[in-house]
């Protein structure tokens, strides 16, 4: 199986703050990585899809980088509406894994 | 405007069954390969399994915590996908999330997401 990490685990940061998020994959995934945002209550949303692409409505200010095993999701800009979990998964193979989550709270 | 709404969630016994559904509107849900996805109390996300279109083949996939005892299902006829839990260990107590996923060069992602339905499993 293959193994995602995240770092961090949480972060505090405030309005206007850029933040980067990583995630490590076990073995190279080439660019099967999507990065998605949780909120209490709510449903995952899609915010990146093949490591660099943006989901269509997902504010520019979401970016997504990287290839292999590494990989790094950036909020240019945060604002009040990020604060949330965001976790990457891996879809290179079966079993379909996920990171265990980025929380990102306000300072 | 596509979207999932998932059903049948309670709260059962070790031992027990119990059988989870997600309606689909907004696609064309016979094209769609359909997933569950669960949420442990807190933990991160968790791959349960998959079922393909039956243009794919209509096969199932399997997280290996589940296999066995889990199976996935769909009924193109009524736009609902079908997770039936047997053999329930207090470990599988979740938010359960049915989302379809979709894929371009073979590349996937997941895209919408139910608004999940809490089974609890407990004496």
């Amino acid at each position: 199986d293959i193994q995602m990490t995240q770092s961090p685990s949480s972060l505090s940061a405030s309005v206007g703050d850029r933040v980067t998020i990583t995630c490590r994959a076990s073995q190279s995934i080439s660019s099967y990585l999507n990065w998605y945002q949780h909120k209490p209550g709510k449903a995952p949303k899609l915010l990146i899809y093949a490591a660099s692409s943006l989901q269509s409505g997902v504010p520019s200010r979401f970016s997504g980088s990287g290839s292999g095993t590494d990989f790094t999701l950036t909020i240019s800009s945060l604002k009040s509406e990020d604060f949330a979990t965001y976790c990457c998964q891996q879809s290179y193979s079966t079993p379909l894994t996920f990171g265990g989550g980025t929380k990102v709270e306000i300072k | 405007e596509v979207q999932l709404v998932e059903s049948g969630g309670g709260l059962v016994k070790p031992g027990g069954s119990l059988r989870l559904s997600c309606e689909a509107s907004g696609f064309t849900f016979s094209n769609a390969w359909m997933n569950w996805v669960r949420q442990a109390p807190w933990k991160g996300l968790e791959w349960v399994g998959r079922i393909k279109s039956k243009t794919d083949g209509g096969t199932t996939e399997y997280a290996a915590p589940v296999k066995g005892r889990f199976t996935v299902s769909r009924d193109d006829s009524k736009n609902t996908l079908y997770l039936q839990m047997n053999s329930l260990e207090t470990e599988d107590t979740a938010v359960y999330y049915c989302t379809t996923e979709w894929a371009v060069a073979t590349i996937g992602w997941f895209d919408p997401w139910g608004q999940g339905t809490l089974v609890t499993v407990s004496s």
